[in-house]
């Protein structure tokens, strides 16, 4: 069965320093990845996607990741943080062969502290 | 701008009483997912439909659980009877569901937020 795995819980970082927030998969096919990030009392909003195309994907609000097949890993970066990336983070893996049911499997999320 | 909308989005009731969440999911998705959010279990999916049908609902409990979808743009999950620990807030989420196609993303509404006394 594939599964995420996302290295830290909690993660803090000061105003304008690196974001890394890391997100691994178990899959014997490389699947769809996703990154969501859950501001305060909102649901999920999708922050990136990668889909085969390219392996560096960028996304919203400065993100982006880079698949590595290698190491199974999908981390999320961000070069300079920003108090209003304060949020949950949730690396996720739809299965390509789910049936085509777009069905997504997610971590435990990180949650990114960001302070002055 | 087309959204998930989520009724009601707080709820407050007592050990015991039936609970409904309703989702109004986007117009023209086919996949409609109930997700439970805690801080012990994180993310877990419940149930999900495609064209209204449920093609998984092994995520809940069976014995008071239900969720149905009762046209395209209603999807309802009901707690009967409810207890302390179905405490949660609850999501609802909406999708293409192209077959092994990349839009697979979902749309997640706001959530509801159950309270159990």
């Amino acid at each position: 069965a594939q599964s995420v795995t996302q290295l830290g819980s909690h993660v803090s970082v000061s105003e304008g320093a690196l974001v890394l927030l890391r997100c691994n998969y178990s899959s014997s096919v490389p699947p769809y990845l996703f990154w969501y990030v859950q501001y305060p009392n909102q649901g999920l909003q999708l922050l990136l996607k990668y889909t085969s195309a390219a392996t560096l994907v960028k996304g919203i609000n400065g993100f982006e990741a880079e698949f590595k097949k290698s190491e199974t890993s999908f981390h999320l970066t961000k070069p300079s943080a920003h108090m209003s990336d304060a949020a949950e983070y949730f690396c996720a893996v739809s299965p390509l062969f789910s049936g085509g049911y777009n069905k997504l499997i997610f971590g435990a999320g990180t949650r990114l502290a960001v302070h002055p | 701008d087309a959204r998930v909308t989520q009724t009601p989005r707080h709820k407050v009731t007592e050990m015991g009483q039936e609970v409904t969440m309703r989702c109004q999911p986007i117009l023209g998705h086919n996949t409609v997912f109930w997700y439970r959010q805690t801080m012990m279990q994180g993310l877990e999916l419940l149930a999900y439909f495609r064209n209204r049908a449920p093609l998984d609902d092994s995520g809940m409990p069976k014995d008071r659980f239900s969720a149905e979808m009762p046209d395209a743009t209603l999807a309802t999950l009901k707690i009967q009877p409810s207890e302390p620990r179905d405490s949660a807030v609850y999501f609802c989420a909406s999708g293409l569901g192209v077959l092994n196609g990349v839009d697979n993303e979902q749309f997640f509404g706001p959530g509801t937020r159950l309270t159990v006394l």
